[in-house]
């Protein structure tokens, strides 16, 4: 069965500093991974996703992850932070039978001046 | 750009009443889905819809849940006698094909407060 663990419910950084949300996951198939983004009363919009191509990914708002096999990781990071980036993160994989998504806990993440 | 929207953005019920939660997925889309957040937790998949009927579904998904595509643009949950546990964030969410190569697209959410 195809699972995922986010590490820290909370991250806060301070603006132009890196930022760093842990994923890792656990799946019995080759995975597919994503990062959704939730801004306030918002819907979930896609970052980017993994789907065994290469294992450096790059999304939207200059945020990217690195596919580690050999750590089952999937770690979200963008090099310098903005303020238009604080929001809830998910990591999620997808089921076995594609049909699914299968979500993080989330990390909601600060951006302080 | 084409959006997945959902009505109503928030509805409160009354504990033992039915609600119809409404999604209107994109139209080229073939395959839709609900999730539910509840308040503080993850995002949970309930139920996937191809072709008419259901593909898959989670044992959150019992019998008080159905879902109905009744008009080809529309798409529906329906929670028969609503508890207060179903009190939740409801996602629909809709793709072009099987999820992985093709993105699922949510909505922005039904805020569902049973009292």
């Amino acid at each position: 069965a195809q699972s995922v663990t986010q590490l820290g419910s909370h991250v806060s950084v301070s603006e132009g500093a890196l930022v760093l949300l842990r994923c890792n996951y656990s799946s019995s198939v080759p995975p597919y991974l994503f990062w959704y983004v939730q801004y306030p009363n918002q819907g979930l919009q896609l970052l980017l996703k993994y789907t065994s191509a290469a294992t450096l990914v790059k999304g939207i708002n200059g945020f990217e992850a690195e596919f580690k096999k050999s750590e089952t990781s999937f770690h979200l990071t963008k090099p310098s932070a903005h303020m238009s980036d604080a929001a809830e993160y998910f990591c999620a994989v997808l089921s076995g039978g594609y049909n699914k998504l299968i979500f993080g806990a989330g990390t909601r993440l600060a951006v302080h001046p | 750009e084409p959006e997945v929207t959902q009505t109503p953005s928030h509805q409160v019920t009354q504990m033992g009443q039915e609600v119809i939660l409404r999604c209107v997925p994109i139209s080229n889309h073939l395959y839709f889905y609900w999730y539910r957040q509840i308040l503080g937790q993850k995002v949970e998949f309930l139920v996937s819809f191809y072709n008419n009927e259901i593909s898959e579904k989670s044992e959150i998904f019992d019998d008080q849940f159905s879902v109905e595509r009744p008009d080809g643009s529309n798409f529906t949950l329906k929670i028969r006698s609503t508890k207060l546990e179903d009190s939740a964030m409801y996602f629909c969410a809709s793709s072009v094909g099987l999820a992985g190569e093709n993105e699922q697209f949510f909505g922005p959410g039904t805020r569902l407060t049973v009292l």
